[in-house]
């Protein structure tokens, strides 16, 4: 079975803060994504990467940046946590061929 | 601006019935369409993948795809009280690396 972890399930973070949420696959997929979910907005895509060192601005970039040095991980960085990113965040990873993507647990986020 | 529509619901079905989700896409050249299902505090979990038309078969679970009609759909079949959550409809363009969500159907299945 496709196994993605999130480093966190549960975090709470102070305006201003810099944050990190880290995501690992252990399938040897190619691609790698990070979501937010809000309620009625559904998932938005803010990155995806598609090869390691590489990045794609999703939908709602703003505010974030990635890093993958690594194909099994893939990392979302909040540069100045503010109240509006507080979210459920989602990774997922997926194969180039098939795009059937698996999500990890979850990060619920608070900014206070 | 790429879409994927699904009723919101609720949609609800006593155990045992047949629960039918819909879903529209606007993108007329999509190639791969999912459904996941999400339950309330959980991480979307891929219940099916569909390519081509016509219906695909999993269980208690399948999917119909209409490319001309732009339109995708889920039966479940015998349905229980663990099918209630809700199912999200997702569209992947050609390049195969943007998926685009519904903001899913919320289902309930009486006991």
């Amino acid at each position: 079975d496709v196994k993605v972890t999130q480093s966190s399930r549960y975090l709470v973070k102070r305006t201003g803060e810099k944050v990190f949420l880290e995501c690992v696959q252990d399938m040897d997929h190619e691609n790698m994504f990070w979501y937010r979910q809000d309620p009625g907005l559904g998932l938005r895509l803010i990155y995806f990467s598609y090869d390691v060192k590489m990045k794609e601005k999703g939908d709602i970039p703003e505010g974030y940046s990635v890093s993958r040095e690594k194909k099994e991980r893939f990392s979302l960085i909040l540069e100045s946590a503010s109240t509006n990113q507080t979210s459920m965040y989602l990774c997922a990873s997926s194969l180039t061929d098939l795009y059937e993507q698996y999500f990890g647990p979850g990060t619920r986020l608070t900014v206070t | 601006q790429k879409e994927v529509e699904q009723n919101s619901g609720p949609l609800s079905v006593p155990e045992g019935a047949i629960a039918s989700l819909n879903c529209t896409y606007s993108d007329r050249v999509s190639q791969s369409f999912f459904w996941y299902r999400q339950y309330s505090g959980k991480s979307p979990e891929l219940i099916m993948s569909i390519y081509s038309n016509g219906d695909k078969e999993d269980g208690r679970f399948t999917a119909q795809l209409n490319k001309a009609s732009q339109y995708v759909s889920l039966l479940i079949r015998d349905s229980q009280p663990s099918d209630s959550a809700t199912y999200l409809c997702a569209v992947t363009d050609t390049g195969g690396f943007k998926t685009i969500f519904g903001a899913g159907t919320r289902l309930f299945v009486k006991a």
